[in-house]
């Protein structure tokens, strides 16, 4: 079955610190992986777009990487600030069904 | 522009009301989906349009009924909703249905059915 997970599903960091989300997926046969941040209730932002041809792609302060072969994708975020305080989701397109399947969500809060 | 629109923001309607959602995108997108998202749950795909044809639906009750009346333009149409269907509808759109396609969502409608 292809499933995406996300840990952990809530995290707290202070303001500055430079942070990592995880992403893992069951199926590595993968056409993209993207990020996303959705403020509460909220629309879903797109952040990053990584091809499964790719290794990392970067936006600002924002780097994601992905791994294929051990079905992993980090979003790191540096030098955090309290407007990046959201829920970041990753959603992988499989192989198949090509429908986009997300992961449950990290809920960030950075403190000032 | 990566921008796209949904109308009404907020809706509230009895199970005996039929009332519709509109989704719009002038990004040239020949592919439109609508996405179902219930609180802390990541979004669920209802129903992909490809070309101003419907090709996926998710098994989606009839209560809810979509249209894509052009390109730009992707309505749900609802009639008969339950207490359960009260949640943020999302409407996402992308180049065409390619697998390699980035999909841009928009804000959402938040339903409740009372």
């Amino acid at each position: 079955k292809q499933e995406v997970t996300q840990i952990p599903a809530a995290l707290s960091v202070p303001e500055g610190e430079n942070l990592v989300l995880n992403c893992s997926f069951t199926d590595s046969a993968i056409y993209n992986l993207q990020w996303f941040r959705q403020d509460p209730g909220k629309g879903l932002t797109s952040l990053l777009l990584i091809q499964s041809s790719q290794r990392e792609q970067t936006s600002g302060r924002l780097n994601a990487s992905l791994d294929k072969s051990s079905g992993r994708s980090t979003l790191y975020i540096a030098a955090s600030q309290p407007g990046d305080s959201a829920t970041y989701l990753c959603a992988v397109r499989f192989f198949g069904t090509g429908k986009l399947i997300f992961g449950q969500g990290t809920t960030l809060q950075v403190k000032p | 522009d990566t921008e796209v629109t949904q109308t009404p923001k907020h809706l509230v309607m009895g199970m005996t009301n039929k009332k519709s959602l509109k989704c719009e995108q002038h990004m040239g997108h020949r592919a439109m989906y609508w996405y179902k998202q219930k609180a802390k749950k990541p979004p669920e795909l209802m129903f992909v349009y490809s070309y101003e044809k419907l090709s996926i639906n998710e098994s989606v009750p009839s209560r809810f009924s979509p249209e894509c009346p052009n390109s730009s333009l992707l309505n749900l149409h609802l009639h008969a909703l339950q207490p359960e269907d009260s949640a943020l509808y999302l409407c996402a759109s992308s180049q065409d249905r390619g697998q390699m396609n980035e999909q841009y969502f928009g804000p959402g409608t938040r339903l409740t059915v009372t």
